[in-house]
């Protein structure tokens, strides 16, 4: 298995809702990280976690809270979000260090859209 | 603070030719580039990568070249075809697995 899974590919939450997306890998990498992209933008770094242990958090609002519960999975919960929040949410998973060959492996992401 | 800029935000080469495309970092933490192609609501795919300790990496008709003075890569595709159409991203990587983006550069390969 050489994939990243997101579930789900498309979200759409009012701004008081809780929701959960979810990422998953099995390819033994122990970092796992969240990107944000808006469009026509560059992914933007949110969240990384290493040997399941918060390693960075690039000043997220709290409304953002992730979630490493095992070496497979990553999650990112989602409470009382803002229109500006919608963009396209990347999952990436890698080894510790990176390494060579290419070691970041990327979800196709879900697109999250906040009404 | 963007710690890794592509100046070029379009690129536009005849089928055949080849297209280069650069990248700038500033953060001298930055230990591993890589370079993905993106299109539109996918994640991104990786193409190539490359090490601090290396200068040059080839995979078939994908090259990247590092000039670790200058704080520059490039990747060079050689021959262009037009599903190379795309966009491009730069991406640098410190040791603590920090990765970082580029802004992409969109590359149109015209037949």
């Amino acid at each position: 298995d050489t994939e990243v899974t997101q579930t789900p590919k498309h979200l759409v939450m009012g701004m008081t809702n809780k929701k959960s997306l979810k990422c998953e890998q099995h390819m033994g990498h122990r970092a796992m990280y969240w990107y944000k992209q808006k469009a026509k933008k560059p992914p933007e770094l949110m969240f990384v976690y290493s040997y399941e242990k918060l390693s960075i958090n690039e000043s997220v609002p709290s409304r953002f809270s992730p979630e490493c519960p095992n070496s497979s999975l990553l999650n990112l919960h989602l409470h009382a979000l803002q229109p500006e929040d919608s963009a396209l949410y990347l999952c990436a998973s890698s080894q510790v260090p990176p390494g060579e060959a290419g070691g970041y492996t990327f979800g196709s992401g879900t697109r999250l859209t906040v009404v | 603070d963007q710690q890794v800029k592509q100046n070029s935000p379009s690129l536009s080469v005849q089928e055949g030719r080849i297209s280069i495309l650069n990248c700038d970092y500033t953060n001298s933490m930055f230990d591993y580039f890589l370079w993905y192609k993106k299109y539109p609501a996918e994640g991104p795919t990786f193409l190539i990568s490359i090490s601090s300790i290396k200068d040059k990496n080839e995979d078939g008709r994908f090259t990247v070249f590092l000039n670790k003075s200058a704080k520059h890569l490039s990747l060079h595709i050689v021959p262009s075809q037009p599903g190379d159409s795309a966009v491009y991203f730069c991406a640098a990587s410190a040791y603590n697995n920090d990765m970082r983006f580029g802004a992409g550069t969109r590359l149109t390969v015209k037949p």
